[in-house]
């Protein structure tokens, strides 16, 4: 099993451009979820999906869009990049047991706004 | 405030020594605690789990919640430089269903050889 595939690894856009991080993971897991990573901000919740066709927001979910029409796809879309984009992007997929907390991660899209 | 605060760091300890690392939170609601350790340009990876208050050991390891001053830490004995990476303290409430964690910020530790 690849686990959590995250593409691509590194991107530079400039303020304005769209553009569409990829997430896809092979495990069959129901739960996927979008978090951006920042100095001093931690892991911050964008968007999450509990199975494919349902998505919804985290704590931070301005300027970006999610859809899951498959299991094993979750998109994230930047509309219009901003400086403030600028981060490290972590996907995450889980089954739904409950209870044990294991998110399994991709290992992050780093992303440069000019 | 953020709901989890946790000391950034950097810390640096010489190898074979005790580790504490630490999280507070606010939230009373939270029942589900974690540890998730990450390496430098890795995503992070579960390292420890607990339910409610108590302690859990694994191996080097040991995961302590102290539920009536909203106290998570994490103990690592006889430290590695292996060891070295960002430790993330996350926290769930009774609904949990994996989907919601609430993440501290992460403590930078260094084991020096």
């Amino acid at each position: 099993n690849a686990g959590v595939t995250q593409t691509p690894k590194f991107q530079v856009l400039k303020t304005g451009q769209s553009m569409t991080l990829q997430c896809a993971q092979d495990m069959n897991h129901e739960y996927m979820s979008w978090y951006r990573q920042d100095p001093g901000m931690g892991l911050r919740l964008i968007h999450y999906s509990v199975g494919a066709g349902i998505t919804d927001q985290g704590e931070v979910p301005n300027g970006y869009n999610v859809s899951r029409s498959t299991t094993e796809d979750f998109p994230l879309r930047l509309l219009s990049a901003a400086p403030s984009q600028t981060s490290v992007y972590f996907c995450a997929s889980s089954a739904p047991t409950g209870g044990t907390g294991e998110l399994f991660f991709g290992e992050g899209s780093r992303l440069t706004v000019l | 405030q953020k709901e989890v605060e946790q000391d950034p760091g950097p810390l640096s300890v010489p190898e074979g020594a005790i580790v504490s690392l630490n999280c507070t939170y606010s939230n009373s609601a939270f029942q589900y605690f974690m540890w998730y350790r990450q390496y430098s340009r890795k995503g992070p990876e579960l390292l420890m789990y607990t339910y409610s208050s108590g302690n859990k050991e694994d191996g080097r390891f040991t995961a302590q919640v102290d539920k009536s001053s909203k106290y998570i830490s994490l103990f690592i004995r006889d430290s590695q430089p292996s060891d070295s990476a960002t430790y993330l303290c996350a926290t769930a409430g009774s609904n949990f269903g994996n989907e919601k964690l609430t993440f501290g910020t992460g403590t930078r530790l260094t084991i020096i050889p």
